[in-house]
């Protein structure tokens, strides 16, 4: 059963300070993966797609890694603002799959 | 380029009413995606519509169901609605079959009473 799990399940920081967050996956023949964010009460904005090939990608502050071979991800914020404060969703899709798998997402907080 | 749009914003029913929710993709986008985001859980899959066809649908009863339109608009109707019901329904475009990035609209907060 393909399935996405996020850790923490929620993140309080200080505003300027960086965090990881993590997401493990076990969806399969994997296609690709992509981190959004979602602001209360708002639908997700996608930060990054990676396929197989891409270890790593850029936007902006947010820098997202891909290990396809232990299946983990991660997406590292540097220098926190208080509109990061959102929840971060993982989403996985499966080769020949059109209905990606969605993790429950890590909420974070940064505190001024 | 305007984004994906839903109406009503916020809708409020009580048990074993009918909703009816709307989304309208973004332009030249054919496919249209549901999902139900209940209190504190990810996102669950519902329908998918591609060209007016439905190509796939998630483990929902068959109270929830929809259809796309020729301009590829989509409604959502939930029947004879629950208690958890309760949710968030975010509708989703993309421009093709496959996985596609998709784009999200703010949602439909349906709250029953």
């Amino acid at each position: 059963k393909n399935q996405v799990e996020q850790s923490p399940q929620s993140l309080i920081i200080l505003e300027g300070k960086n965090c990881t967050l993590q997401c493990n996956y076990t969806v399969s023949p994997f296609s690709n993966l992509r981190w959004y964010k979602q602001d209360t009460g708002r639908g997700p904005v996608s930060l990054t797609i990676m396929t197989f090939s891409e270890n790593t990608k850029s936007n902006g502050r947010y820098t997202a890694t891909l290990d396809a071979d232990t299946k983990q991800s991660s997406l590292h914020i540097t220098a926190s603002q208080l509109s990061d404060s959102a929840s971060y969703i993982c989403v996985v899709s499966a080769r020949g799959s059109y209905i990606p798998t969605f993790g429950r997402g890590t909420s974070l907080i940064v505190h001024p | 380029e305007a984004g994906v749009t839903q109406s009503p914003t916020h809708l409020i029913k009580t048990r074993g009413q009918q909703a009816t929710l709307r989304c309208s993709p973004i332009s030249g986008h054919t496919c249209v995606y549901w999902y139900q985001q209940a209190l504190g859980l990810g996102l669950q899959f519902l329908l998918w519509y591609d060209e007016g066809e439905e190509r796939n649908r998630g483990n929902f009863p068959p109270r929830f169901s929809g259809r796309q339109f020729p301009n590829y608009s989509s409604e959502l109707n939930v029947n004879a609605l629950e208690l958890e019901d309760s949710a968030l329904y975010l509708c989703a475009s993309s421009t093709g079959r496959g996985p596609q990035p998709q784009h999200f609209g703010d949602g439909t907060r349906l709250s029953i009473l």
